[in-house]
């Protein structure tokens, strides 16, 4: 298995523009995390979704940010507008459930730089 | 889910044990004890959990006290690679038709292999 597949893995945009960021869970896998990583704030959890559903999305800082999970293969994390704060890693992660306790697969992140 | 104490750094030689402590004084009986780490620039990395008794795995051995108030995870023979923040995650594990939630990441240990 390729593991949690992230794109993009950096991206430059500018105050204002919109941000999407795209993650593919490993197959199988029926739960999806979105964390942010800063050096304020360490790791954080944003949002997670089981078998495509939002579960818990009160780590999403405002309403700028939201995310949604078409299907069991892709998710999407979009910031609109951005805004400077917003730098950070962010990163996707996945994990299925079936038969035992839970260990969260991570993706490599994408590191948003909003200037 | 229970707050954990770490020291927030640690040396180690190549090729000697590095003992990671983690305290959880607060933990509970349904609460589980797992360790990930972060390399630079990596996604976190899951290595083992315990509930009561030791756990080895092919990354590292976890030694829980027999009252659960703390744990050590063990790297046997560390190697440049192993330098990375750890972190000791206390958290319940939902039996229930199995089940997940969010990690809750402390600041963590920075380990570094000295060689």
């Amino acid at each position: 298995d390729a593991g949690v597949i992230q794109s993009p893995r950096h991206e430059v945009t500018e105050m204002g523009q919109e941000v999407t960021l795209r993650c593919k869970p490993i197959s199988g896998h029926d739960y999806l995390f979105w964390y942010r990583q800063t050096m304020m704030r360490g790791l954080e959890l944003l949002i997670y979704f089981n078998n495509n559903v939002p579960i818990d999305d009160s780590g999403m800082p405002e309403d700028r940010f939201s995310a949604k999970m078409p299907n069991a293969s892709f998710s999407t994390l979009k910031i609109q507008p951005s805004e400077p704060r917003d730098s950070a890693v962010y990163f996707c992660a996945s994990t299925g459930t079936s038969g035992g306790p839970d260990t969260q697969y991570f993706g490599p992140g994408t590191r948003l730089t909003v200037l | 889910d229970a707050k954990t104490t770490q020291p927030p750094s640690m040396d180690c030689a190549e090729g000697r044990a590095a003992n990671l402590p983690c305290n959880h004084s607060t933990i509970s009986g349904n609460e589980y004890v797992y360790w990930y780490r972060q390399i630079h620039s990596q996604g976190p990395q899951y290595i083992i959990h315990g509930l009561k008794n030791n756990e080895t795995n092919e990354m590292a051995s976890l030694i829980i006290t027999e009252d659960r108030k703390s744990s050590t995870l063990i790297l046997p023979h560390a190697t440049l690679r192993d330098t990375a923040v750890y972190y000791c995650i206390v958290r319940r594990w939902i039996l229930t038709g199995g089940g997940a939630d969010g990690l809750t990441f402390g600041k963590g240990t920075h380990l570094i292999i000295q060689p």
